[in-house]
């Protein structure tokens, strides 16, 4: 089955410590999205890439940065993780306009 | 950016009862979706709907954009309907505005 797989589903980390998201899709689907959710919120926009081409929430921030080597894959880097970076990152797909589809979802926590 | 407001916030159900939960948005939308999400975090897509009615088994969702607000309606719901629900919207080709949810709890 077509589908966005994330890896890991579940990433501890300590203070500071850079750490690592991926994300994968079956779809060949040229947009990928990745959000922050945090417990009882809904979920917020970091940033997304149409094709090579990366776009940047204003109110992302700086601590956070995004690769798309390629039509498939999608790596989130948080190069030094805060206490308050602790939440489920979600990776979405879509067509251009279309239905996203999520990813299970990685939650991380930072000791 | 787009507005969106989730009513009710929080819906007790008994299995087999029907509801329905709405979503307001600010402004004129050409992408509207609700989501399941279920208690292990995934969100799960029911429905891309910017505009009409569509059905899905006992789940069904009506928008009428000239108002600026959609309905997602469950009938003869089960424990398995729990989770928190999310209208989901956007005016471009990427961004999606979320409400922020109607958590749902389905009772045996």
């Amino acid at each position: 089955d077509a589908m966005v797989i994330q890896n890991p589903r579940y990433q501890v980390t300590q203070f500071g410590k850079p750490v690592t998201l991926s994300c994968s899709q079956t779809l060949n689907h040229n947009v990928m999205y990745w959000y922050q959710q945090k417990s009882s919120q809904a979920p917020k926009l970091l940033f997304h890439y149409y094709d090579k081409d990366f776009n940047n929430e204003a109110d992302t921030p700086d601590n956070f940065q995004s690769r798309r080597p390629n039509t498939s894959f999608c790596f989130l880097d948080i190069r030094s993780p805060g206490l308050g970076d602790a939440a489920m990152y979600l990776c979405a797909t879509s067509r251009v306009g279309g239905t996203q589809y999520f990813g299970p979802g990685t939650r991380l926590l930072v000791l | 950016g787009i507005q969106v407001e989730q009513s009710p916030p929080d819906l007790i159900l008994q299995e087999g009862a029907n509801s329905t939960l709405r979503c307001n948005f600010s402004d004129s939308v050409n992408n509207l979706q609700w989501f399941h999400q279920n208690p292990w975090g995934q969100l799960i897509n029911l429905f891309y709907i910017p505009s009409g009615t569509k059905q899905n088994g006992r789940l069904s969702a009506t928008t009428v954009a000239t108002e600026r607000y959609s309905l997602l309606y469950i009938s003869s719901s089960q424990t398995t309907d729990s989770g928190v629900y999310f209208c989901a919207v956007g005016s471009n080709d990427y961004k999606l505005s979320f409400g922020a949810g109607t958590t749902v709890t389905v009772r045996a």
